[in-house]
């Protein structure tokens, strides 16, 4: 009884680089959520995608990020030519998306470093 | 514009007694309510929600308390456990969608002996 699943759990990446987060959704959870948490701060939503689409995308920077979740494999998260501000530990959260008070399920995260 | 907001950063309770963990909200357009519980380096975890059409939800030792009218939320653990020592975050949901949650910015909840 697998929950989400997230890896790497840690990412170091020099300042220009890419980073790829990746995010397999509990069994049977077609929505994926991810979050960012800045240090000291709360859980701020970027994303939110079924199968194939994104279905809100209002917390996503407008640059360098962008976020898929295809018909198979896990949903990416992907950050272009890191800067240190992006620094962070992204959640990704999953529900069955069967009705509106489904509950959001984390997974563990992934701590990027940006250096 | 901070929506969700716990005031209070930290809380020291001891074995035994109650935790109360303070919230409010300022969008009268949230319906759905939930907390979670977060130990360093791990991902939050579901402890309890509560629907707007509500003013009490109770799990075990967990009791989050809605009154809209305040716009306040809160979450009672009785008896408090160590192993409740975490920090424990707010958040809440739009009324009619099943998309993003509006986080506060936490209480560490501190359990002594």
């Amino acid at each position: 009884n697998a929950g989400v699943m997230q890896n790497p759990r840690h990412l170091v990446r020099r300042r220009g680089q890419e980073a790829r987060l990746r995010c397999s959704p509990m069994k049977g959870h077609s929505h994926v959520y991810w979050y960012r948490q800045l240090p000291e701060e709360g859980l701020k939503f970027m994303v939110y995608l079924q199968k194939e689409n994104i279905i809100d995308e209002s917390g996503m920077p407008k640059e360098r990020f962008s976020a898929e979740f295809p018909k198979e494999g896990p949903s990416i998260l992907r950050i272009q030519q890191v800067v240190r501000g992006d620094s962070a530990a992204y959640f990704c959260a999953s529900s069955p998306g069967r009705t509106l008070a489904d509950t959001q399920y984390f997974g563990p995260g992934t701590r990027l470093t940006v250096l | 514009d901070q929506q969700v907001k716990q005031n209070s950063p930290s809380l020291s309770v001891q074995e035994g007694r109650i935790s109360i963990l303070n919230c409010d909200y300022t969008n009268s357009m949230f319906d759905y309510f939930l907390w979670y519980k977060k130990y360093p380096a791990e991902g939050p975890t579901f402890l309890i929600s509560i629907s707007s059409i509500k003013d009490k939800n109770e799990d075990g030792r967990f009791t989050v308390f809605l009154n809209k009218s305040a716009k306040h939320l809160s979450l009672h653990i009785v008896p408090s456990q160590p192993g409740d020592s975490a920090v424990y975050f707010c958040a809440a949901r739009l009324t009619g969608t099943a998309s993003k949650l509006t986080f506060g910015t936490g209480t560490r909840l501190q359990v002594t002996l």
